[in-house]
């Protein structure tokens, strides 16, 4: 059985950085027939996809066009984790935020408990 | 404004066959399996449909799919109380080289 167990501050200040830890059990982070995924909501944006990263021989990252230039996800092959980086951020950017593992033929089977993040001085 | 569409909200009666539409373009749904996800408050949302008419391990048969160039659909038969929830499609898109995600459809059951 597949876990996710997400860590991280819930709270962030206007230009910081926003930063979520994604922990597996069950499966590995550099599995050649899994990605792992972030993906928000919030009222506004809905189910938003923000990006990932899986091995397939080596490393890969696609992220999407609207956090291109704020975000990094990292993963840890230590300690079978991957990290949410996501830069400059703005009360917009207040959701809540799962992380989820990705198969082949597109879905997200796995997903984290979500962490509500709030954007506020 | 989502890139793939679908109605905000749905109705039937318990025993009811209930159609989810969901509507996109040749870069989504058109060259892409589609997925389909129920969300309850509060919690993470659970696949559904994968791979546009495939259920996993668990799912009713209650619960069926299917795609017809770019648009997709979610059906639900024999309606239950339970199954009062929001849905959502996803598709990968080809020209924004990620995945979107429908505007969600808010399914109550009368």
């Amino acid at each position: 059985q597949v876990q996710l167990q997400q860590s991280g501050p819930g709270l962030v200040e206007p230009s910081q950085t926003l930063s979520l830890t994604c922990a597996i059990s069950g499966d590995s982070v550099s599995s050649n027939s899994a990605t792992w995924n972030w993906i928000r909501q919030s009222p506004s944006r809905g189910l938003e996809w923000l990006g990932r990263t899986y091995y397939r021989s080596r490393l890969y990252n696609d992220y999407a066009v609207s956090v291109k230039s704020r975000i990094t996800i990292n993963p840890d092959t230590s300690k079978n984790q991957f990290s949410l980086q996501l830069n400059s951020v703005t009360p917009d950017d207040t959701a809540v935020y799962y992380c989820a593992r990705g198969l082949r033929l597109g879905q997200f089977d796995y997903w984290g408990q979500g962490t509500p993040v709030t954007v506020s001085s | 404004q989502s890139v793939v569409t679908q109605p905000p909200s749905a109705s039937g009666t318990p025993g009811q066959r209930v159609t989810i539409s969901c509507s996109g373009s040749t870069s989504n749904i058109g060259s892409n399996y589609v997925s389909w996800y129920q969300q309850f408050p509060g919690t993470a949302p659970k696949v559904l449909i994968y791979r546009n008419d495939q259920r996993p391990s668990g799912v009713p048969d209650r619960f069926s799919g299917s795609k017809s160039g770019t648009s997709a659909s979610l059906a639900i038969s024999g309606l239950r109380s339970e199954d009062e929830s929001d849905y959502y499609c996803a598709a990968w898109d080809d020209s924004l080289s990620g995945v979107v995600f429908g505007g969600g459809t808010k399914l109550t059951v009368l």
